[in-house]
């Protein structure tokens, strides 16, 4: 079972990029890298995904170095609307079902 | 559009009832998901299906059930519902075994 560590909590400031840091050190051969975004009172919404190097998608882009054992979300440009937990998920085809969300990461977008 | 619905967004019971939570989604997705929050925690699974007729545990499963009886549905069952269960549940699907899972809006459940 692939745990990951995020920092609790971050803050930021309208237009700013931020970066979020995700370490998975047990990850699995097999494993994906998926990150969630969570609102108030919402599920958890799907943002990106990916296996190793750069994943780039409208909203975010995904870090992953060669040795997989951690990851970065890369928000740009963040506005308050983007105040929200983000989870990092280690897990993959044959254990998706064992995905721990852990506590997540609070970003925090001031004005 | 597909989508995913939860039912009841609320509900408050007490201690001993059965409760039970439906979900419901339009996508077709074999796979088929029950998860807990509780203030402050991230997500626990309590229970999975791959499809039809198929369920497992997950993390948290003791005093609940489920069952799959067709694709579109997995009901979540407090067999007895106890305090320990207040928490907002959330049901989520997918097709692909790469976890891009698609969550309903969540049932909040008091049990007093």
């Amino acid at each position: 079972l692939a745990k990951t560590t995020q920092p609790i909590s971050m803050d930021s400031y309208e237009g700013q990029e931020v970066n979020i840091t995700c370490s998975h050190n047990n990850i699995a051969t097999n494993d994906y890298i998926t990150w969630y975004q969570q609102f108030p009172s919402q599920g958890p919404r799907f943002i990106i995904q990916g296996y190793k190097t750069k994943v780039t998608n409208e909203v975010a882009s995904l870090f992953i170095p060669a040795d997989r054992k951690s990851s970065t979300l890369s928000l740009p440009r963040v506005s308050l609307s983007d105040t929200a937990v983000y989870y990092c998920l280690v897990g993959g085809e044959y254990n998706f079902n064992k995905f721990y969300f852990g506590s997540g990461t609070k970003l925090n977008v001031k004005p | 559009d597909a989508e995913i619905t939860q039912s009841p967004r609320h509900k408050i019971t007490e201690t001993g009832r059965q409760v039970t939570l439906a979900c419901h989604q339009t996508w077709n997705h074999n796979n088929m998901f029950w998860y807990r929050q509780d203030l402050g925690h991230g997500l626990r699974l309590i229970h999975y299906s791959y499809g039809v007729h198929d369920t497992n545990k997950g993390e948290v499963s003791d005093g609940y059930s489920v069952s799959r009886s067709n694709t579109e549905d997995l009901p979540l069952t407090l067999e007895s519902a106890a305090s320990s269960q207040t928490s907002v549940y959330f049901c989520a699907s997918s097709e692909k075994n790469t976890g891009e899972l698609f969550f309903g809006e969540g049932s909040r459940l008091t049990v007093l």
